[in-house]
């Protein structure tokens, strides 16, 4: 099973910042990563998949990089609407397609 | 526009059984792999199963394997979770997910609200 971790477990910024959050996976996952935005009460949302590719209406301020086992999301300017937990799930060849144990963006 | 509802959920005694359903609409629902996520109370998401788009192929996560099928009946648009000796690990909401078109292994482009599953005596 691979084995993904997110750093840090919780952000604390300001609106207006920009907003790094990392993703490591225990081996390589072939750029089949995918992260997504839960806000509290909500379903999950996709934002990238395939380590790069923006979902369909995602803001252009959200992007996603890295390749093999080292991958991170970026938030260009944090907006009010971004505070949230973020997860990293990788879907490579054989499942499990397991999940990151999310990283918590909050107010400073 | 897509959408996904799931039903089912309730409390259930330890040892219990329980099938969750999840009607699909907005898309072509016989074309996609399909999935199932798992969220316990105040924890992350927990990957549970998924089964390809012609029921062919499925999938679970080892800590529901040989308790919970994964089944769906594309003629009623409909995915199901049959869920067999059910644990007090087992309490979660459960999500269910689309996944790809015509592959098992793909992001989770549309979510369903969930149903919560509470296993407790």
């Amino acid at each position: 099973e691979v084995v993904m971790t997110q750093s840090p477990a919780t952000l604390s910024v300001s609106p207006g910042e920009r907003v790094t959050l990392s993703c490591r996976a225990s081996q390589s996952v072939n750029n089949l990563l995918a992260w997504y935005q839960q806000k509290p009460g909500q379903a999950p949302r996709l934002l990238i998949y395939d380590t790069s590719t923006r979902a369909t209406g995602v803001p252009a301020r959200f992007s996603g990089s890295g390749s093999g086992t080292e991958f991170t999301l970026t938030i260009s300017s944090l907006q009010s609407e971004d505070f949230a937990v973020y997860y990293c799930q990788h879907y490579n060849i054989w499942p499990p397609w397991t999940f990151g144990q999310g990283t918590k963006v909050e107010v400073q | 526009q897509v959408q996904l509802m799931e039903s089912g959920g309730g409390v259930v005694h330890p040892g219990r059984s329980l099938r969750l359903s999840c009607a699909a609409s907005g898309f072509t629902f016989s074309s996609y792999g399909m999935h199932w996520v798992r969220q316990a109370p105040g924890k992350g998401l927990e990957w549970v199963a998924v089964l390809s788009y012609d029921g062919s192929n499925k999938y679970y996560t080892d800590s529901v394997k040989g308790r919970f099928t994964i089944s769906r009946d594309n003629s009623k648009n409909t995915l199901y979770l049959q869920m067999n000796s059910l644990r007090p690990e087992d309490t979660a909401v459960y999500y269910c997910a689309k996944g790809g078109l015509w592959v098992v292994a793909s992001g989770l482009d549309s979510w369903g609200l969930g149903t919560l599953v509470t296993v407790s005596s």
